[in-house]
Parts: C-alpha cells; sequence; structure tokens
C-alpha cells in the first residue's frame, strides 16, 4: 500500500543551524507530496506542497524539492529559529484517490538559543 | 469563524461509553475529512466525505465507528462501546473543489479510562 517514511525525531538543533527532514514515498500512482506542521497548542497546518516531479514548494523560507527518482521529499531549511519548533509531516495524496492524505509519523523538531 | 471547529476539545468517558465528536467545516466546502493521531500509529485516514457522493469509509477501524454529514455540511463522528485503544486525538479537515489543500481543526482529545 501506499506509504510515508519520515525520519525519527526529536531533532534537536541550534539557532541558524541547518535543517533537513528526510522524507520517502512508496506509491503506486503520481502522488501529491505535502509537508503540514503542527506548532505546539495548535493545529495542523498546511506548510507547502509540490504536485508533480522536479517542484519545488517552499513557504517561510522551507523548501522540498519533489524527486521522482528517489521518491523523496525532503524539507530543508537554511537557518532556523526558535519559532520553528514543531512537529513535521510528511504526506501524499493519489491523483484520483479520493483526497485523502497518507502521513509520515511526523518528525519533531527542537531549536535552541 | 473562518477556520475548522471541532468539539467537544477534550472528552474524558468510561470504557464501553458511546461518544460523538462534531465538526463544522469552513463553509462552502464539499469535502470533509476525519483523521485520528495516536502514539505509535501516526496520523490515519478514517473516512471522507465529497458533496453528494457515497463516503469513503475504507479507513475506519471498526464498525464501532460510524460517522455522517448532514445537509453537506456538519459532520459527527461515533464510536460506540468504547475501547481503551481508541484514545487518541480526532481530526477533522475540509477542502474545497479540486487541487485545494485541507484544512485541519484543532481536534478533540478523546480518553477512554
Amino acid at each position: 500500500g501506499d506509504s510515508v517514511t519520515q525520519m525519527e525525531g526529536p531533532v534537536t538543533l541550534s539557532e541558524e543551524a541547518f535543517l533537513t527532514i528526510n522524507c520517502t514515498y512508496t506509491a503506486t500512482g503520481y502522488p501529491s507530496l505535502f509537508w503540514y506542521v503542527q506548532y505546539p497548542g495548535e493545529g495542523l497546518q498546511l506548510l507547502l506542497k509540490a504536485t508533480k516531479a522536479d517542484d519545488k514548494g517552499s513557504n517561510k523560507g522551507f523548501e522540498a524539492t519533489y524527486r521522482k527518482e528517489t521518491t523523496s521529499f525532503h524539507l530543508e531549511k537554511g537557518s532556523v529559529q526558535v519559532s520553528d519548533s514543531a512537529v513535521y509531516f510528511c504526506a501524499l495524496r493519489l491523483t484520483g484517490g479520493g483526497n485523502k492524505l497518507t502521513f509520515g509519523t511526523g518528525t519533531q523538531l527542537k531549536v535552541e538559543l | 469563524g473562518a477556520g475548522v471547529s471541532q468539539s467537544p476539545s477534550n472528552k474524558v468517558t468510561e470504557k464501553g461509553k458511546d461518544v460523538e465528536l462534531r465538526c463544522d467545516p469552513i463553509s462552502g466546502h464539499t469535502a470533509l475529512y476525519w483523521y485520528r493521531q495516536s502514539l505509535g500509529q501516526g496520523l490515519e485516514f478514517l473516512i471522507y466525505f465529497q458533496g453528494n457522493s457515497a463516503p469513503d469509509k475504507s479507513g475506519l477501524p471498526s464498525d464501532r465507528f460510524s460517522a455522517e454529514r448532514t445537509g453537506g455540511s456538519v459532520s459527527t463522528l461515533t464510536i460506540q462501546r468504547t475501547q481503551q485503544e481508541d484514545s487518541a486525538v480526532y481530526l477533522c479537515a475540509s477542502s474545497g473543489t479540486g487541487d485545494q489543500p485541507q484544512h485541519f481543526g484543532d481536534g478533540t482529545r478523546l480518553s477512554i479510562l
């Protein structure tokens, strides 16, 4: 079946460090890919998305590139801030799959001063 | 408000009792989804409503779980004869037509004693 695998957390970084959170997927079709973020005490929010191979999604300094050849959608940010501390979820949605999202298990990011 | 609204925000009940969780989607959104977020299982799809079409119930874990959506708007997720493994955060999301992203509510935290 379709699935998403994320690196396990927590990931702890110092402010201004470079961030990478790995995400790979398995899908029977050609999915759209998403990163969602859940800040402490808040609901899930869409961070960025990419709908086809080689697309790059970006938002708030975060980027992720849809790599079909490696079935990956790694999340990156050049310089993290304390306010980026949250849980990050990678997800896929199959075309024609009824729009339901298949999520990874989430990766907690902690950014310290 | 403008977002997806869920109630109650917290629910504690005894094993064996029935519970009802409510979701008010964003006005005008035709699609509504229920997900469950639990330790060790991550975020799991439960059920999906799209307009007047038959719902996609493929994610419901057992026949104790059911959901309905009245008038194409408000949805209720019902869990009968609750078990301790039903303890989780139940998330509702809605989206518009086509490729629109899903917007999530803050969830209902369900605890079964």
